[in-house]
């Protein structure tokens, strides 16, 4: 069983589009991330959640909103996607206190 | 006073080779520091992390070592083999509540046979 998926594995869209991307664990963890992957491989977090509260909110575009609908879910939606917004993100959940974060697969996000 | 600085970018060894990774870290208040391992298309996997009220910690051919008073910390892999060639992360935490992790800008590692 995935601890942490991801959907889908591969976007490609074209500027100006809206896109979300889903994120699911099995691991019964209160808390989830997101983290963007840019080209150089520097991983920098962007949102997380825990038990469906926003604890982590850092300085995004207004076009990304998270959404948790419960706490095994965090999805990612992004609004008027820009060329800059190519990445891999990443899904986490930790379990609590400063314990071991778990990653999911990543998306690939290809705009266009 | 976010940053964690990590080096070098990149590292080539041989088989049976010791690498090792830098990190050096501004804040103070952090108090937890992991170190993950990227394999390409994967996610990245918790290797071993420390707290600052030891100076080293080992586990397996991984080992760190910890200078709280340099806010310094490094990561060698003893007999390294190819299956080690990976992306490694150093990061820092000192937020229990929310566990945010600051991440240092990875190096890449190959480990040649």
């Amino acid at each position: 069983d995935t601890a942490v998926s991801q959907t889908p594995k591969y976007l490609v869209t074209q500027m100006g589009n809206d896109k979300s991307i889903k994120c699911e664990q099995n691991l019964g963890h209160d808390t989830m991330y997101w983290y963007k992957q840019d080209s150089k491989k520097f991983l920098k977090i962007m949102f997380s959640y825990n038990n469906k509260e926003l604890i982590i909110n850092e300085t995004v575009p207004n076009r990304f909103s998270p959404k948790s609908p419960d706490k095994a879910h965090l999805n990612l939606h992004i609004n008027s996607l820009e060329l800059g917004d190519s990445a891999v993100y990443f899904c986490a959940s930790r379990d609590g206190g400063l314990g071991e974060q778990y990653f999911g697969p990543g998306t690939r996000l290809t705009v266009t | 006073q976010q940053q964690v600085k990590q080096s070098p970018q990149s590292l080539i060894v041989q088989k049976g080779g010791i690498p090792i990774i830098n990190c050096a870290y501004e804040n103070t208040a952090f108090d937890y520091f992991p170190w993950y391992q990227q394999f390409p298309g994967k996610g990245p996997a918790l290797l071993i992390a420390i707290r600052p009220d030891v100076s080293e910690k080992k586990e397996g051919r991984f080992t760190i070592s910890f200078n709280k008073s340099a806010k310094q910390f490094s990561l060698h892999i003893m007999d390294s083999q190819p299956g080690d060639s990976a992306t490694y992360f150093c990061a820092g935490s000192g937020s229990s509540n929310t566990g945010k992790l600051i991440f240092g800008q990875g190096t890449t590692l190959q480990v040649k046979p």
